[in-house]
């Protein structure tokens, strides 16, 4: 059963355009989400955060959309750049009592062209 | 400051071979944890630690142990290898009581034949 859910196993943007990746959840006791990028032959590298608190969190170009009622987070990239081209992992968190275990999703893969 | 460690980066075991992933973190991190990653399936956890002799079973623990008697080591054993653990495996740590400050090592290639 998977918890968290990212439905599109690739999304190709052009350089300078939006990104948007979605991903789902079915938990309602996750209250803390984030979001990974992985390079090849790398670990995952934590990109942003939000709360259940929250329904939006930004940091430069990378900006977390929650949306509660409907279990559904997203991550807008923007502008997307050549070095975006990552895989991108959500994950989330019942961060209260789970002392930080985390539920990731399948991944998407970006490519993003020049 | 090397972060998060992982040795062997590949191995190949035969099945029914044991053998130990190592992870080291050098940032007092009170948290670890093991997850391996699957085509299609993301990254599972394996198990997790909170601290120096406090260990707990993740989402999928089955034919891996660990034991955490430093803060820095969390090795991660593979008692009888079995085709069903080829995968990619990746330690992690954390210094935060929340999960946004989690680290992962570079990951060990494994392939059981």
């Amino acid at each position: 059963d998977q918890q968290v859910k990212q439905n599109s196993p690739s999304l190709s943007v052009q350089e300078g355009r939006i990104s948007i990746l979605n991903c789902d959840y079915t938990n309602s006791m996750f209250d803390y989400f984030l979001w990974y990028k992985k390079y090849p032959a790398e670990g995952p590298t934590f990109l942003i955060s939000i709360s259940s608190i929250k329904d939006k969190n930004e940091d430069g170009r990378f900006t977390v959309f929650l949306n509660k009622s409907a279990k559904h987070l997203s991550l807008h990239i923007v502008p997307s750049q050549p070095g975006d081209s990552a895989v991108y992992f959500c994950a989330a968190s019942s961060g209260s009592t789970s002392y930080g275990k985390l539920t990731f999703g399948q991944g998407t893969i970006l490519t993003v062209h020049p | 400051n090397a972060g998060v460690t992982q040795t062997p980066k590949f191995q190949v075991l035969k099945t029914g071979q044991s053998m130990t992933l190592q992870c080291a973190q050098d940032m007092n991190h009170e948290y670890m944890s093991w997850y391996r990653q699957d085509p299609g399936m993301g990254l599972r956890l394996i198990h997790y630690s909170v601290g120096a002799g406090i260990t707990d079973q993740g989402e999928v623990p089955n034919g891996y142990n660990v034991s955490r008697s430093t803060t820095e080591d969390f090795p991660l054993r593979l008692l009888s290898a079995a085709p069903s653990q080829t995968s990619v495996y990746f330690c992690a740590s954390s210094y935060h009581t929340g999960p946004g400050g989690y680290t992962f090592g570079s990951g060990t290639r494994l392939t059981v034949v």
